[in-house]
């Protein structure tokens, strides 16, 4: 039970601002939403979390809308590197478990 | 560099083979976990180690053994693998595993993983 929904992929142009949806219309009210990206064949990469309130740091901005039933992760000004895998999760109602899923695969365009 | 180590990057070996996979963190967390990544296959949590002590064991196979001698260290025996067992197979740590609190602790950092192919 992944508990988020993903497009399979996207394609965005070098230096516009990449928008990644997600669905988590289950989600309870103390669990934070979770973004990592995996560029191919590395470990996951964390970029950044949120709760209830949008979040920025030095990679990405998150918005989560107000009834937290999907969120939007911000690439500003998207690169060649920031082609990756995407993946949005929130953690598994049972079990001591994340759900990665499937991700977005995103891929900037020259 | 997160933080997490990985040894060996890559292995190749028999299935009569006995290897071990060694993964060691240096950011003081309390959790531990491993997963397998198979090609064009979501992530697969495999085992979980929260103060040494493994709380979750997600059907993983027997010839996947797990060693946990400290909150730093975590090790994965391999042993009698099959071919279907090649895979990218990544450790991570989190400050504690995932729990009801819905905590940030639960944030999770990886290693870049060890590629192995079973022949």
């Amino acid at each position: 039970d992944a508990k988020t929904t993903q497009p399979t992929s996207m394609d965005c142009a070098e230096g516009r601002a990449a928008n990644l949806p997600c669905n988590h219309s289950t989600i309870s009210g103390n669990e934070y939403v979770y973004w990592y990206r995996q560029i191919h064949s590395q470990g996951p990469q964390y970029i950044i979390h949120g709760l209830k309130n949008n979040e920025t740091n030095e990679m990405a901005s998150l918005i989560i809308t107000e009834d937290r039933k999907s969120s939007t992760l911000i690439l500003p000004h998207a690169t060649l590197r920031d082609t990756a895998v995407y993946y949005c999760i929130v953690r598994v109602e049972t079990g001591n478990q994340f759900y990665f899923g499937t991700g977005t695969s995103l891929t900037v365009i020259p | 560099e997160t933080g997490v180590t990985q040894t060996p990057r890559h292995l190749v070996m028999g299935m009569t083979n006995k290897k071990s996979l060694k993964c060691e963190q240096h950011l003081g967390h309390n959790a531990m976990y491993w997963y397998k990544q198979s090609a064009k296959k979501p992530l697969e949590l495999m085992f979980v180690y929260s103060l040494e002590e493994r709380v979750e064991n997600n059907s993983v196979p027997s010839r996947f053994s797990p060693e946990c001698p400290n909150s730093s260290h975590l090790f994965l025996h391999l042993h009698t693998l099959q071919p279907e067992d090649s895979a990218l197979y990544l450790c991570a740590s989190s400050q504690e595993a995932p729990g009801t609190s819905g905590s940030v602790a639960e944030t999770q950092y990886f290693g870049p993983g060890t590629r192995l192919l079973v022949l």
